[in-house]
């Protein structure tokens, strides 16, 4: 158990739909990370907060969002959802601003039907 | 642009029978390189951090090795549980946090 979680586990809904997946980093974790991971794809990294601040952008879609709250736990959300955004969303954190060991949570699997 | 390459993509190895996965890495100025193991539908799990050339770590039957372009991960008689997606990562230039390989995926038979 790295520490991290994620809710819910698993996410099903249909095209045009918008959803929000929720992650809590480790205790003392100031850094939450989001990855995409398609099937036969690698971790795609889509952005990154650090305390409360949006740090680092990836591949993120423009119908794609986070934040991350004074709690420090993040929220991606996910809109005008396709068929092509099916896959597992993972959360990591990692107490520093960069350069440290991320750990990542269980995943969200959303599927779009 | 900032690479991680991971070889062999599969590797499928009878119990007991030792071998190494290789992850190369093209960015200037290494921060480290991270290993994790990944089971299917679930997260990545950490196993090792590398600073420098030179460097060694180990973890059961799982031992890593960093020289200046390239890290081998060990794996001496593998058992069936050791059956995983094995991936590499390493900080990415600017502010990209990690950037992941994809992956080596290990069977082990027993």
């Amino acid at each position: 158990d790295s520490g991290v979680t994620q809710t819910p586990k698993h996410l099903i809904t249909a095209t045009g739909q918008r959803v929000t997946l929720r992650c809590s980093p480790r205790s003392g974790d100031l850094s939450v990370y989001w990855y995409q991971q398609s099937l036969d794809q690698g971790l795609q990294f889509l952005i990154q907060y650090y305390n409360g601040e949006e740090r680092a952008k990836g591949n993120i879609l423009e119908r794609f969002s986070a934040q991350q709250f004074p709690d420090l736990h993040s929220e991606l959300n996910l809109s005008s959802l396709e068929l092509g955004d099916s896959a597992l969303y993972f959360c990591a954190s990692s107490s520093g601003a960069r350069g440290n060991e991320q750990f990542f949570g269980p995943g969200t699997r959303l599927t779009v039907l | 642009e900032d690479q991680v390459t991971q070889s062999p993509e599969a590797l499928r190895l009878q119990e007991g029978e030792s071998s190494s996965l290789n992850c190369s890495y093209t960015v200037s100025g290494l921060r480290g390189l991270f290993w994790y193991r990944q089971d299917p539908g679930k997260g990545p799990e950490f196993l090792f951090t590398l600073y420098s050339a030179g460097e060694e770590k180990e973890k059961e039957r799982l031992k890593a090795t960093l020289t200046k372009k390239e890290s081998f991960l060990h794996i001496t008689a593998p058992k069936p549980e050791d059956s995983a997606t094995y991936l590499c990562a390493v900080p990415g230039s600017g502010n990209t946090p990690l950037v992941f390989g994809k992956g080596t995926r290990l069977s082990v038979i027993a």
